[in-house]
């Protein structure tokens, strides 16, 4: 079955500085790959999401990278601000399957 | 407003006793699944479902029972909790799995198996 690894587990940046997040996955059917950020005591919410047959998506500050031959997607956060402070989670799955593997998270804190 | 709906957000039970966790949407959404999020480990699936009547096991799927008799509803069932279901729980319901249509999940539900 898909495999998703994630990292780092824990990122700190200082604010107006970028953060990169990197997630690798096994399986090669794989063909949806959404990103979802969770704050303190509420559920996950997808922030943005890519496709297999797109390499690169942006939505103002964040933007995420697709590298199919290598099975790696990445997000992108440019000049970060406190309310970025979260934990991010990639995910993989692929049509009609039903189900979705996560990675294990990474704990984003901006520093003022 | 759109929203995933689970209660209890907190609960605390003894080993062996009963207890459902229930999940309503109001989105009409036909896929809707359980996860449990544990530290280290990120987002594990339970259960899914991708319509009314059809369910089929995730990742962990020990110890658990779903039920999918309405398009709205999707309770968490635990026969016989035991202190390593000790964890925090997540519903989520989608329109359609991928298809660029993305999870909608609850608040959650703390659960402490003693």
């Amino acid at each position: 079955g898909e495999n998703v690894e994630q990292h780092p587990s824990t990122l700190s940046v200082q604010e107006g500085d970028s953060a990169v997040i990197k997630c690798t996955y096994s399986d090669s059917a794989s063909n949806y790959f959404p990103w979802y950020k969770q704050e303190l005591g509420k559920g996950p919410q997808l922030i943005i999401d890519i496709r297999s047959n797109v390499g690169e998506k942006k939505d103002q500050r964040i933007a995420v990278t697709l590298n199919k031959t290598a099975k790696h997607f990445s997000l992108h956060i440019t000049e970060t601000q406190p309310e970025d402070s979260a934990v991010y989670f990639c995910a993989a799955s692929r049509d009609s399957w039903g189900k979705f593997q996560f990675g294990a998270g990474t704990q984003v804190v901006v520093t003022p | 407003e759109a929203q995933v709906t689970q209660n209890p957000r907190y609960l605390i039970t003894v080993t062996g006793k009963k207890l459902t966790v229930t999940c309503s949407q109001n989105m009409n959404h036909e896929y809707m699944s359980w996860y449990r999020q544990d530290p280290g480990l990120g987002l594990r699936q339970i259960y899914y479902s991708m319509n009314v009547e059809v369910t089929d096991k995730g990742d962990v799927p020990e110890g658990y029972k779903v039920s999918r008799k309405e398009k709205r509803n999707f309770p968490l069932i635990l026969e016989s909790p035991s202190p390593n279901q000790t964890s925090l729980y997540f519903c989520a319901s989608s329109l359609y799995p991928a298809l660029n249509s993305p999870l909608h999940f609850g608040n959650g539900t703390r659960l402490t198996v003693t």
